[in-house]
């Protein structure tokens, strides 16, 4: 089974904190990707990778980072968190062309 | 970019009736068209997905269709049980490698 895990299931920062968001996937895929799902929005791309150290925005990088300097990891960056950044953050990894497999989800907090 | 509209938002129906979620997309280079089901505090999950070169395909009793000319593909689940009570999201993309997801129908199945 494809196994996708993320840090923390639950996060509480303060505005202007850095965050870093972690996920790990154990079948060797290709391709990563990071989502945030809000409520009457669904799941919207914030950047996603095809391969080590390869990086391409999503459709709302603004305020995002991200990092990815081995094949099984994919790291989310929020330089200085903000409360609009208040959401559940979703990673999903696949093979090329293939079916994506999410993880757990982090929902973030931002006071 | 990709316009995605997803319609009903909400959908009831009675266990064993049917359920059918539409979804219509703007790029017509679109040529994957999965469907995603995401229960309640869990994680999305594929159900089913067509390719462009096929028109219908049917696994058990969920089963989706492809318009391309007009550009919509729908969701037929038959014989609802209380247990696809469930958020559906369309995601439909090029190649798997890029999804833009629709904003979600929410289905409730009463038994």
């Amino acid at each position: 089974d494809v196994k996708v895990t993320q840090s923390s299931r639950y996060l509480v920062k303060r505005t202007g904190e850095k965050v870093f968001l972690e996920c790990v996937q154990d079948m060797d895929h290709e391709n990563m990707f990071w989502y945030r799902q809000d409520p009457g929005l669904g799941l919207r791309l914030i950047y996603f990778s095809y391969d080590v150290k390869m990086k391409e925005k999503g459709d709302i990088p603004e305020g995002y980072s991200v990092s990815r300097e081995k094949k099984e990891r994919f790291s989310l960056i929020l330089e200085s968190a903000s409360t609009n950044q208040t959401s559940m953050y979703l990673c999903a990894s696949s093979l090329g062309g293939d079916e994506q497999f999410f993880g757990p989800g982090t929902r973030l907090t931002v006071l | 970019g990709e316009n995605v509209e997803q319609h009903p938002s909400t959908l009831s129906v009675q266990e064993g009736d049917s359920a059918v979620i539409k979804c219509t997309y703007s790029d017509s280079a679109s040529n994957y068209f999965p469907w995603y089901k995401q229960e309640l505090g869990k994680r999305p999950q594929l159900i089913i997905d067509i390719r462009s070169n096929v028109g219908e395909k049917k696994d058990q009793r969920i089963a989706v269709t492809l318009n391309k000319t007009a550009k919509h593909f729908s969701l037929h689940i038959t014989e609802t049980q209380p247990e696809d009570s469930a958020v559906y999201f369309c995601a439909p993309g090029y190649n798997t490698d890029k999804l833009i997801f629709g904003t979600g129908t929410r289905l409730q199945v009463f038994p």
